[in-house]
């Protein structure tokens, strides 16, 4: 079956510009992740939804970063004001539910770059 | 604060050895560890995950280590092969979804 999709793939945007990142979970999870990977880094937790609700924001570094799942299925990572440091890979993953032992299976992620 | 280090950024192994990879933590609330393997511009995939309760989980060639009392687990691979040349990351969870990850090993297996 598919996997976790995530659009686009590469993203290239100018500092201070608005970017939007697109992530289609697997069908039938109801829990979605955000990571940030940083080069040399391991992924970097953002936030989760549980259905159309954020569980857990915590890891959003500022107000610039804002994240929505309306129907509880495709979510968008929004990003205003860029800046240099937020180049990164963003990476999506989903799970059956939000516990800790259930599989996360992870997107390929989106590449930004903010020049 | 780093909670999750994996300290080795490298490891090289002969296939049919051994590969040991280390991972050290420091929040005592942490009640399960999972391994993820990395190949590039791929996303992560989950490897084999482990538990608090427990001190050994084994899934073929992978066998995860967990000793709570020094905070530490190990992934150990027998035996290696080439194909299990990638970047692994350990990570933690404190009774949610909420993934902490280490900083990854690069593993190389030499034919």
């Amino acid at each position: 079956g598919a996997g976790v999709s995530q659009t686009p793939s590469n993203k290239v945007t100018e500092k201070g510009k608005y970017v939007e990142l697109r992530c289609d979970p697997i069908s039938g999870h109801t829990a979605l992740y955000w990571y940030r990977q940083s080069l040399g880094q391991g992924p970097e937790f953002l936030i989760y939804f549980q259905g159309t609700g954020a569980a857990d924001d915590s890891g959003l570094p500022n107000d610039r970063f804002f994240a929505v799942r309306p129907e509880g299925s495709v979510s968008t990572l929004k990003i205003q004001r860029t800046e240099r440091g937020d180049s990164a890979v963003y990476l999506c993953a989903s799970s059956l539910g939000g516990r800790a032992f259930e599989t996360q299976y992870f997107g390929p992620g989106t590449r930004l770059l903010v020049l | 604060d780093q909670q999750v280090k994996q300290n080795s950024p490298s490891l090289s192994v002969q296939e049919g050895r051994i590969s040991i990879l280390n991972c050290d933590y420091t929040n005592s609330m942490f009640d399960y560890f999972l391994w993820y393997k990395k190949y590039p511009a791929e996303g992560p995939t989950f490897l084999i995950s482990i538990s608090s309760i427990k001190d050994k989980n084994e899934d073929g060639r992978f066998t995860v280590f967990l000793n709570k009392s020094a905070k530490h687990l190990s992934l150990h691979i027998v035996p290696s092969q080439p194909g299990d040349s990638a970047v692994y990351f350990c990570a933690a969870s404190a009774g949610t979804g909420k993934l902490i990850f280490g900083q990854g090993t690069t593993l190389q297996v030499k034919p």
